[in-house]
Protein backbone atom coordinates (compact mmCIF):
# COMPACT_ATOMS: atom_id res chain seq x y z
CA UNK A 1 0.00 0.00 0.00
CA UNK A 2 0.67 3.73 -0.28
CA UNK A 3 1.23 4.04 3.68
CA UNK A 4 1.24 2.21 6.73
CA UNK A 5 -1.69 1.24 7.86
CA UNK A 6 -3.38 -0.08 11.38
CA UNK A 7 -6.97 -1.17 12.39
CA UNK A 8 -8.63 -0.50 14.19
CA UNK A 9 -8.32 3.28 15.21
CA UNK A 10 -9.90 2.89 18.23
CA UNK A 11 -10.23 -0.03 20.14
CA UNK A 12 -12.57 0.17 23.85
CA UNK A 13 -12.27 -3.15 26.03
CA UNK A 14 -13.02 -4.58 28.97
CA UNK A 15 -10.38 -5.45 31.30
CA UNK A 16 -9.53 -9.35 31.51
CA UNK A 17 -10.60 -9.57 27.11
CA UNK A 18 -8.50 -10.18 24.64
CA UNK A 19 -7.95 -8.31 22.26
CA UNK A 20 -5.97 -8.27 18.89
CA UNK A 21 -4.52 -5.16 16.78
CA UNK A 22 -3.31 -4.86 13.13
CA UNK A 23 -1.01 -3.40 11.19
CA UNK A 24 -0.40 -3.61 7.24
CA UNK A 25 3.23 -2.03 6.26
CA UNK A 26 4.51 -0.57 3.05
CA UNK A 27 3.97 -3.40 0.15
CA UNK A 28 7.72 -4.86 0.21
CA UNK A 29 8.77 -3.96 2.94
CA UNK A 30 10.94 -6.13 5.09
CA UNK A 31 10.97 -4.79 8.94
CA UNK A 32 8.65 -3.84 10.71
CA UNK A 33 8.22 -2.41 14.23
CA UNK A 34 5.75 -2.20 17.11
CA UNK A 35 5.52 0.30 19.78
CA UNK A 36 3.42 0.94 22.71
CA UNK A 37 2.97 4.63 23.55
CA UNK A 38 1.38 5.64 27.16
CA UNK A 39 -0.34 9.04 27.49
CA UNK A 40 2.12 11.76 28.04
CA UNK A 41 5.14 9.40 27.46
CA UNK A 42 7.32 8.89 24.29
CA UNK A 43 6.92 5.48 22.36
CA UNK A 44 8.35 2.50 23.30
CA UNK A 45 10.11 -0.45 21.61
CA UNK A 46 8.36 -3.98 21.75
CA UNK A 47 9.27 -6.45 19.31
CA UNK A 48 10.15 -5.87 15.38
CA UNK A 49 10.00 -8.37 12.59
CA UNK A 50 12.64 -9.21 9.31
CA UNK A 51 9.92 -10.74 7.06
CA UNK A 52 8.38 -13.57 9.54
CA UNK A 53 11.35 -13.87 11.41
CA UNK A 54 11.18 -12.21 15.05
CA UNK A 55 14.53 -11.55 15.91
CA UNK A 56 13.95 -9.03 18.62
CA UNK A 57 10.91 -8.70 21.81
CA UNK A 58 12.55 -8.03 24.33
CA UNK A 59 10.46 -4.86 24.46
CA UNK A 60 7.29 -7.05 25.25
CA UNK A 61 6.21 -5.89 28.94
CA UNK A 62 4.66 -9.17 29.73
CA UNK A 63 4.21 -12.54 28.43
CA UNK A 64 0.40 -11.63 28.03
CA UNK A 65 1.30 -9.72 24.53
CA UNK A 66 2.55 -11.69 21.45
CA UNK A 67 3.32 -10.64 17.77
CA UNK A 68 3.04 -12.66 14.48
CA UNK A 69 3.78 -11.70 10.76
CA UNK A 70 3.52 -15.29 9.50
CA UNK A 71 3.57 -14.46 5.97
CA UNK A 72 6.22 -11.48 5.95
CA UNK A 73 3.85 -8.53 5.52
CA UNK A 74 0.58 -8.02 7.78
CA UNK A 75 1.33 -8.34 11.78
CA UNK A 76 -1.02 -8.81 14.26
CA UNK A 77 -0.35 -7.63 17.80
CA UNK A 78 -2.11 -9.42 20.78
CA UNK A 79 -2.79 -8.73 24.32
CA UNK A 80 -4.44 -11.80 26.26
CA UNK A 81 -6.15 -10.98 29.51
CA UNK A 82 -6.16 -6.92 29.00
CA UNK A 83 -5.26 -4.51 32.48
CA UNK A 84 -5.99 -1.41 32.90
CA UNK A 85 -2.20 -0.26 32.12
CA UNK A 86 -2.11 -1.32 28.61
CA UNK A 87 -3.76 1.52 27.79
CA UNK A 88 -1.88 3.40 25.42
CA UNK A 89 -1.56 3.88 21.53
CA UNK A 90 -0.05 1.34 20.32
CA UNK A 91 2.03 2.48 17.15
CA UNK A 92 3.46 -0.06 14.02
CA UNK A 93 6.23 1.11 11.80
CA UNK A 94 8.03 -0.26 8.85
CA UNK A 95 11.17 -0.23 6.57
CA UNK A 96 12.61 -1.65 3.59
CA UNK A 97 15.36 -3.56 5.86
CA UNK A 98 17.24 -3.24 8.95
CA UNK A 99 19.81 -0.59 8.85
CA UNK A 100 17.40 1.73 6.16
CA UNK A 101 17.47 4.51 9.00
CA UNK A 102 14.14 5.93 8.45
CA UNK A 103 11.10 4.53 9.72
CA UNK A 104 7.73 4.78 8.64
CA UNK A 105 4.64 5.14 10.84
CA UNK A 106 0.73 4.08 10.41
CA UNK A 107 -1.72 6.26 11.70
CA UNK A 108 -1.89 4.02 15.41
CA UNK A 109 -4.31 2.29 17.64
CA UNK A 110 -6.02 3.97 20.54
CA UNK A 111 -6.79 1.18 22.76
CA UNK A 112 -8.27 2.04 25.94
CA UNK A 113 -9.17 -1.14 28.58
CA UNK A 114 -11.98 -0.19 31.45
CA UNK B 1 22.28 1.55 27.48
CA UNK B 2 21.13 3.98 24.52
CA UNK B 3 19.03 7.29 26.50
CA UNK B 4 17.06 10.16 24.89
CA UNK B 5 16.66 13.22 27.48
CA UNK B 6 14.32 15.99 26.91
CA UNK B 7 14.54 18.09 29.55
CA UNK B 8 11.53 20.64 28.63
CA UNK B 9 8.36 19.11 29.58
CA UNK B 10 6.27 22.10 28.25
CA UNK B 11 7.24 25.06 27.02
CA UNK B 12 4.51 28.10 25.89
CA UNK B 13 5.61 31.05 23.74
CA UNK B 14 3.43 33.62 21.94
CA UNK B 15 3.05 33.48 18.18
CA UNK B 16 5.76 35.03 16.34
CA UNK B 17 8.72 34.36 19.25
CA UNK B 18 11.44 32.19 18.67
CA UNK B 19 11.52 28.81 20.56
CA UNK B 20 14.09 25.81 20.89
CA UNK B 21 12.96 22.61 22.23
CA UNK B 22 16.28 20.96 23.56
CA UNK B 23 17.68 17.18 23.11
CA UNK B 24 20.22 15.46 24.85
CA UNK B 25 21.34 11.96 23.62
CA UNK B 26 23.63 8.81 25.29
CA UNK B 27 25.04 6.14 23.46
CA UNK B 28 28.00 4.23 23.39
CA UNK B 29 27.67 3.50 18.82
CA UNK B 30 30.11 5.34 16.83
CA UNK B 31 27.04 5.07 13.88
CA UNK B 32 23.65 6.14 15.00
CA UNK B 33 20.94 8.50 13.79
CA UNK B 34 18.88 11.28 15.37
CA UNK B 35 15.39 12.18 14.87
CA UNK B 36 13.03 15.10 15.55
CA UNK B 37 9.26 13.97 15.05
CA UNK B 38 6.09 15.80 15.36
CA UNK B 39 2.82 14.70 17.03
CA UNK B 40 -0.18 17.36 16.49
CA UNK B 41 -3.00 16.62 18.65
CA UNK B 42 -4.81 14.31 16.21
CA UNK B 43 -1.75 11.92 17.03
CA UNK B 44 -0.13 10.66 14.34
CA UNK B 45 3.69 10.75 14.28
CA UNK B 46 5.05 12.95 11.41
CA UNK B 47 8.93 13.03 10.75
CA UNK B 48 10.43 15.82 10.49
CA UNK B 49 14.57 14.92 10.44
CA UNK B 50 16.94 12.65 10.31
CA UNK B 51 20.59 13.26 10.78
CA UNK B 52 23.67 10.74 10.92
CA UNK B 53 26.39 11.26 13.13
CA UNK B 54 28.61 12.00 10.48
CA UNK B 55 27.23 14.79 9.75
CA UNK B 56 27.73 17.67 11.79
CA UNK B 57 26.34 20.59 9.86
CA UNK B 58 23.08 22.52 10.99
CA UNK B 59 20.05 22.09 8.40
CA UNK B 60 17.45 24.65 7.91
CA UNK B 61 13.93 23.83 6.34
CA UNK B 62 11.59 26.88 6.16
CA UNK B 63 11.30 28.14 9.75
CA UNK B 64 12.83 24.78 11.46
CA UNK B 65 16.53 24.59 12.16
CA UNK B 66 18.58 22.00 13.64
CA UNK B 67 21.94 22.18 15.89
CA UNK B 68 23.69 19.01 16.03
CA UNK B 69 26.54 19.46 18.38
CA UNK B 70 28.61 15.93 19.21
CA UNK B 71 30.84 17.48 21.66
CA UNK B 72 27.82 17.87 23.80
CA UNK B 73 25.53 15.20 22.37
CA UNK B 74 23.18 17.36 22.20
CA UNK B 75 20.70 17.76 18.84
CA UNK B 76 18.22 21.25 19.48
CA UNK B 77 15.46 22.50 16.94
CA UNK B 78 14.20 25.79 16.86
CA UNK B 79 11.29 27.18 15.46
CA UNK B 80 11.71 30.54 14.13
CA UNK B 81 8.48 33.06 13.82
CA UNK B 82 6.28 30.21 15.70
CA UNK B 83 2.94 30.06 14.69
CA UNK B 84 -0.25 27.94 16.60
CA UNK B 85 0.19 25.62 13.99
CA UNK B 86 3.06 24.30 15.83
CA UNK B 87 1.76 23.66 18.80
CA UNK B 88 2.00 19.68 19.25
CA UNK B 89 4.40 17.16 20.95
CA UNK B 90 8.11 17.47 19.85
CA UNK B 91 9.68 13.88 20.45
CA UNK B 92 13.15 13.72 19.39
CA UNK B 93 14.87 10.48 18.95
CA UNK B 94 17.99 7.70 18.22
CA UNK B 95 18.64 4.71 16.52
CA UNK B 96 20.81 2.66 15.36
CA UNK B 97 22.00 -0.08 12.64
CA UNK B 98 24.05 -2.22 15.44
CA UNK B 99 20.79 -2.45 17.24
CA UNK B 100 18.51 -3.34 14.71
CA UNK B 101 17.45 0.20 14.12
CA UNK B 102 15.16 -0.03 17.34
CA UNK B 103 14.24 3.82 17.94
CA UNK B 104 15.00 5.35 21.28
CA UNK B 105 11.99 8.14 22.05
CA UNK B 106 12.61 10.81 24.61
CA UNK B 107 9.51 11.51 26.73
CA UNK B 108 8.22 14.68 24.44
CA UNK B 109 8.29 18.46 24.91
CA UNK B 110 4.83 19.86 24.68
CA UNK B 111 4.78 23.12 22.93
CA UNK B 112 1.78 25.60 22.81
CA UNK B 113 1.92 28.37 20.65
CA UNK B 114 -0.21 31.29 22.28
CA UNK B 115 -1.87 33.68 19.78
Amino acid sequence: GAGVSQSPRYKVTKRGQDVTLRCDPISSHATLYWYQQALGQGPEFLTYFNYEAQPDKSGLPSDRFSAERPEGSISTLTIQRTEQRDSAMYRCASSPRVGWETQYFGPGTRLLVL
Amino acid sequence: AQKVTQAQTEISVVEKEDVTLDCVYETRDTTYYLFWYKQPPSGELVFLIRRNSFDEQNEISGRYSWNFQKSTSSFNFTITASQVVDSAVYFCALSSALRDDKIIFGKGTRLHILP
